[in-house]
């Protein structure tokens, strides 16, 4: 079974600060994982993946994710966060050997403060 | 364009009626999904649509939940004597052709399902 973990309900940064907000995972086979994040009121939005290549992916926003396949983790991160970045993120991961299911982690709500 | 819509926004119901919600995928996307976020939880996979194959129900919690996609396109998730419990927001999402299950997946905004 595929599973996600996303080990802070909450992580508070200050405004120019960087930001990391943490994802593990479990998979059986090859892990295809990815980042969402949901602003209030709206529905939620691709910020980036990682399928295969370089560990280093950079998405939407100025976001970016390091796969530690080691470590099992791909946590999110921000060289400098904006208030604007404040929003509920999810992990997720499909197992690559098995079927069609996108496990979401439960969720990691960032504030970033002015 | 036009994302993925859903209908209705909110939905309150009387414990065992039954419940239709609607999902409108992006256009020339062939692969549709059905996930359900309960209050202060993560996204739980449903059943998930990909062109004229099967679906894979796998997902579905229970026989009072089933799902159609008629004409490859418009989805309706039906939910049979609702229960309490099954008071949450359900979320479509739909990814284009191509690249299989690595492709990102759009998502709607989601009906928000209230059970009294």
């Amino acid at each position: 079974a595929q599973s996600v973990a996303q080990p802070e309900d909450q992580v508070n940064v200050a405004e120019g600060n960087p930001l990391t907000v943490k994802c593990t995972y479990s998979v059986s086979g090859n892990p295809y994982l990815f980042w969402y994040v949901q602003y209030p009121n709206r529905g939620l939005q691709f910020l980036l993946k990682y399928i295969t290549g370089d560990n280093l992916v950079k998405g939407s926003y100025g976001f970016e994710a390091e796969f530690n396949k080691s470590q099992t983790s791909f946590h999110l991160k921000k060289p400098s966060a904006l208030v604007s970045d404040s929003a509920l993120y999810f992990c997720a991961v499909r197992d690559g050997n098995a079927g069609n299911m996108l496990t979401f982690g439960g969720g990691t709500r960032l504030m970033v403060k002015p | 364009g036009a994302g993925v819509s859903q209908s209705p926004s909110n939905k309150v119901t009387e414990k065992g009626k039954d419940v239709e919600l609607r999902c409108d995928p992006i256009s020339g996307h062939t692969a549709l999904y059905w996930y359900r976020q309960s209050l202060g939880q993560g996204l739980e996979f449903l059943i998930y649509f990909q062109g004229n194959s099967a679906p894979d129900k796998s997902g579905l919690p229970s026989d009072r939940f089933s799902a159609e996609r008629t004409g490859g396109s418009v989805s309706t998730l039906t939910i049979q004597r609702t229960q309490q419990e099954d008071s949450a927001v359900y979320l479509c999402a739909s990814s284009p052709p191509g690249q299989g299950l690595v492709n990102e997946q759009y998502f709607g905004p989601g009906t928000r399902l209230t059970v009294t």
